[in-house]
């Protein structure tokens, strides 16, 4: 069985990072891509990005672009999403998924980052 | 990049009813569309795939039809269970992936 296991909450100053892990289990890690999908408070799904660890690719959003960094240790079967010059409007619940063929077939359980002075 | 809108922004139906969603794609994404269920405080979970091919465990009162730029998700005899939000997502232009915005389904 495929599970997706989150870090835990963060509360955050604006300006600052944040680093959100993703550990994978139950599967091969390097043959599927994982993507990180954030949900502001009442809003929908926005994508992030994604990694493609068996290939070493990552693609990620014009929106995020230059302040988000996905990476992946295959030694560990985990995903890290760094997202830098945080702002108010960052604040959300992080979500990393697995993909197949486009699809979101696994989710993590997600992460709450806070951005608050 | 693809924009998905779905219509309406939200549905109130009595249990036992059936519900119609609506996803329309701002150009053609062939069948490459999904169907996700999120309930307050989860994760989606993913129910359809294809546009019409219902994922694993996913019960049969949940169908998906359309291709190209109009798709349906159809919830018949509507469940206690299925009042959720719903957000389609296409998978053919890559990337960004894109998602609708979402339709709640409430109970009336």
């Amino acid at each position: 069985q495929v599970q997706l296991v989150q870090s835990g909450a963060e509360m955050k100053k604006p300006g600052s990072s944040v680093k959100v892990s993703c550990t994978a289990s139950g599967g091969t890690f390097s043959s599927y891509s994982i993507s990180w999908v954030r949900q502001a408070p009442g809003q929908g799904l926005e994508w992030m990005g994604e990694i493609i660890p068996i290939f070493g690719t990552v693609e990620y959003a014009q929106k995020f672009q230059g302040r988000v960094t996905i990476t992946a240790d295959e030694a560990t079967s985990t995903t890290y999403m760094d997202l830098s010059s945080l702002r108010s409007e960052d604040t959300a619940v992080y979500y990393c998924a697995r993909v197949e063929m486009g699809r979101f077939n696994y989710w993590g359980q997600g992460t709450l980052v806070t951005v608050s002075s | 990049e693809i924009v998905m809108t779905q219509s309406p922004a939200t549905l109130s139906v009595s249990p036992g009813e059936s519900a119609t969603l609506s996803c329309r794609a701002s150009q053609s994404v062939s069948s490459n569309l999904a169907w996700y269920q999120q309930k307050p405080g989860q994760a989606p979970r993913l129910l359809i795939y294809g546009a019409s091919t219902r994922a694993t465990d996913i019960p049969a009162r949940f169908s998906g039809s359309g291709s190209g730029t109009e798709f349906t998700l159809t919830i018949s005899s509507l469940q206690s269970e299925d009042f959720a939000v719903y957000y389609c997502q296409q998978y053919n232009n890559w990337p960004p992936w894109t998602f609708g915005q979402g339709t709640k389904v409430e109970i009336k």
